[in-house]
């Protein structure tokens, strides 16, 4: 299996501000995903981040919100922009690896966002 | 559109006593189904995965699942449970490929002595 790190593990921070998520994959990869986990809640998938395009976002998240960057086959930047306590939930990035038809779909340890 | 139910936001079993977390998915494709398991503020974890091919699915810790097409469902079971089999665990479908991922609501497994 892949190795994926996010980082920041945590943050806290004021409302208003805008905090910039990153995440790494150990090997290349084509898709790459960013999901939102509210508190006590399952994951919600915000838009998947193809290398060499832009972004998509689902219904109900917005580039000027979450402004993603994906700069290379291994790397992806999430931004939560000027922030409200609503925002508050942990965010996971995932790739998907493996040889055609055996694909798998891998995540990150999350990065767990509360807004003050 | 397609969607995935877990029957049971909370189940309780008492250590070595079956464990069956249910699922049942919606979708116009035939999906492909997932397992994951998150543990307290970890990440998620592959439990096992359906792709078309055997429909009884084996995964690691002892977990397998079987894809019943006329039910629509994938539950996921293991004979015996462990205390550390305690955690969050979701049911998760893609409408064939790769693509984006549509979770359950989850459903947190409590083992006890």
């Amino acid at each position: 299996s892949a190795v994926i790190s996010q980082k920041p593990s945590r943050d806290i921070c004021q409302r208003g501000t805008s905090l910039t998520i990153q995440c790494q994959v150990d090997s290349q990869v084509t898709m790459m995903f960013w999901y939102r986990q509210q508190p006590g809640q399952s994951l919600t998938l915000i838009a998947t981040a193809n290398q060499g395009s832009e972004a998509t976002y689902e219904s109900g998240f917005v580039i000027d919100k979450f402004p993603i960057s994906r700069p290379n086959l291994t790397f992806s930047t999430l931004t939560v922009s000027n922030m409200s306590p609503e925002d508050s939930s942990i965010y996971l990035c995932s790739a998907v690896l493996g040889l055609a038809g055996a694909e798998t779909q891998y995540f990150g340890p999350g990065t767990r966002l509360l807004v003050l | 559109a397609q969607s995935v139910t877990q029957l049971g936001s909370h189940v309780s079993v008492s250590e070595g006593a079956l464990v069956l977390l249910r699922c049942n998915y919606s979708s116009s494709v035939p999906p492909y189904l997932f397992w994951y398991v998150q543990y307290p503020n970890q990440g998620l974890q592959l439990l096992l995965k359906y792709t078309s091919a055997a429909t009884l699915v084996k995964g690691i810790n002892g977990f397998e699942a079987e894809f019943k097409k006329s039910e629509t469902s994938f539950h996921l079971t293991k004979p015996s449970a462990h205390m550390s089999d305690a955690a969050e665990y979701f049911c998760a479908s893609t409408s064939g490929g790769y693509n984006k991922l549509i979770f359950g609501a989850g459903t947190r497994l409590a083992v006890h002595p």
